[in-house]
Parts: structure tokens; C-alpha cells; sequence
């Protein structure tokens, strides 16, 4: 089945934890990207990748690191989580970069930070 | 810069009744405009797109037509369902780029039977 899987689904930790959250998918897509969803602002783009070893910043990449060593995994990595990380996250992949094809999204990852 | 602006929720409406749902954006050169739907405790799914000025998109009875004149894209449907009940976020990307993504804060429907 073609999907975008994310892990973990649900993670509660501590400020300062370093943590990552995994993102896969099966579909040989070229783009990946990573969205943070919060009540009142929608989806906001943090970090998305054109292909292998080409990412670039969205418009909240602060705090957020991610690296696309192989084509189907775009994991997200905060360093030194805070509570104003605690959000909804999503992964999302679509065939090519460029700007008309559907994105294909996982299904979110809820994480606290207390 | 690139922005988009959809009408505050949460929408109620009864079954059968017809469904706007505005959006306006504010692009710097030719976007690609789309409307995605999210499902209670689901990722989003595209549910419409609209590449050039005049497109109109459409999919399972849902209807958005990119207008460049009025910078909108809105969202209609002329009889819901209950099965409708979801989140909707309008969101562009910049056609000649497509690489960010710029979506709205979405929209709650509530469809009562």
C-alpha cells in the first residue's frame, strides 16, 4: 500500500530531550516536507526537501533539523525540545518538486513537551 | 509574500444545505492553488487543485474555481453530507518553484443530519 508513515504517533517528553520523529514513505517520491499544525494557525511549512541531500527552510524552521540521506526517509530532529514545540506534526511527500502535484500525507505525529 | 486567508469556522450547517467556504490569497507571482481536507484524526487529503487563473477544480460534489481578479479560490458545494464533518484548508504554492507551501487555518464543517 502507498502511504507516508510517521514515529512515533504520540510522544510526551521533557524540555531540552533531544528527540526525532521518522518519516517514510514507499512511493519513490522526489519531495518530503514537514508541517507543524496548531489551533488558530493552520499548517505551517518547517523544512521541506527537493531530493536527496537538498532541503531548505519553510517558514518556522527555528528549533528543527532535518536531513535526506535516502530517498524515502526525511526525519525531523529537535535538538533541544520546548514547550512551544509541543504541536501537531505532519510529514508529506509528493512525486516531483514543483508545484502542482498532490501531496500525500502521513498520518501526524501529537508531541508534548512538558 | 505569500499568504492565504480563509473564513473563520466553525461552520454548521444541516444535511442537503449548500457549502461556501471562502478563500483569498496573496501571491508574489502565478500560484498553483489547492483545497485539502482533514478528517477527525487524519492527515490531510487533497481534495481539489487549480493551476492557471480560470481553472476550476472539482471532486466529489466540491467545486473551487481560481479567480486572479478577485484573488480567490472558494469553496463550494451545493448539497452536504454527513460525511462532509471535516476540516478544510485552502493552501498555494508558487507554480514556477512549487516547493513552499502556504496554507490557511482552516476551516470546520459540522454537517447536522
Amino acid at each position: 500500500e502507498a502511504q507516508v508513515t510517521q514515529n512515533p504517533r504520540y510522544l510526551i517528553t521533557v524540555t531540552g530531550k533531544k528527540l526525532t520523529v521518522t518519516c517514510s514513505q514507499n512511493m519513490n517520491h522526489e519531495y518530503m516536507s514537514w508541517y507543524r499544525q496548531d489551533p488558530g494557525l493552520g499548517l505551517r511549512q518547517i523544512y521541506y526537501s527537493m531530493n536527496v541531500e537538498v532541503t531548505d527552510k519553510g517558514d518556522v524552521p527555528e528549533g528543527y533539523k532535518v536531513s535526506r540521506k535516502e530517498k524515502r526517509n526525511f526525519p525531523l530532529i529537535l535538538e533541544s525540545p520546548s514547550p512551544n514545540q509541543t504541536s501537531l506534526y505532519f510529514c508529506a511527500s509528493s512525486p516531483r518538486q514543483g508545484g502542482t502535484d498532490t501531496q500525500y500525507f502521513g498520518p501526524g505525529t501529537r508531541l508534548t513537551v512538558l | 509574500g505569500n499568504s492565504v486567508t480563509q473564513m473563520e469556522g466553525p461552520v454548521t450547517l444541516s444535511e442537503e444545505a449548500f457549502l461556501t467556504i471562502n478563500c483569498t490569497y496573496t501571491a508574489t507571482g502565478y500560484p498553483s492553488l489547492f483545497w485539502y481536507v482533514q478528517y477527525p484524526g487524519e492527515g490531510l487529503q487533497l481534495l481539489l487543485k487549480a493551476t492557471k487563473a480560470d481553472d476550476k477544480g472539482s471532486n466529489k460534489g466540491f467545486e473551487a474555481t481560481y479567480r486572479k481578479e478577485t484573488t480567490s479560490f472558494h469553496l463550494e458545494k451545493g448539497s452536504v453530507q454527513v460525511s462532509d464533518s471535516a476540516v478544510y484548508f485552502c493552501a498555494l504554492t508558487e507554480s514556477n518553484t512549487g516547493n513552499q507551501f502556504y496554507f490557511g487555518t482552516g476551516t470546520s464543517l459540522t454537517v447536522i443530519p
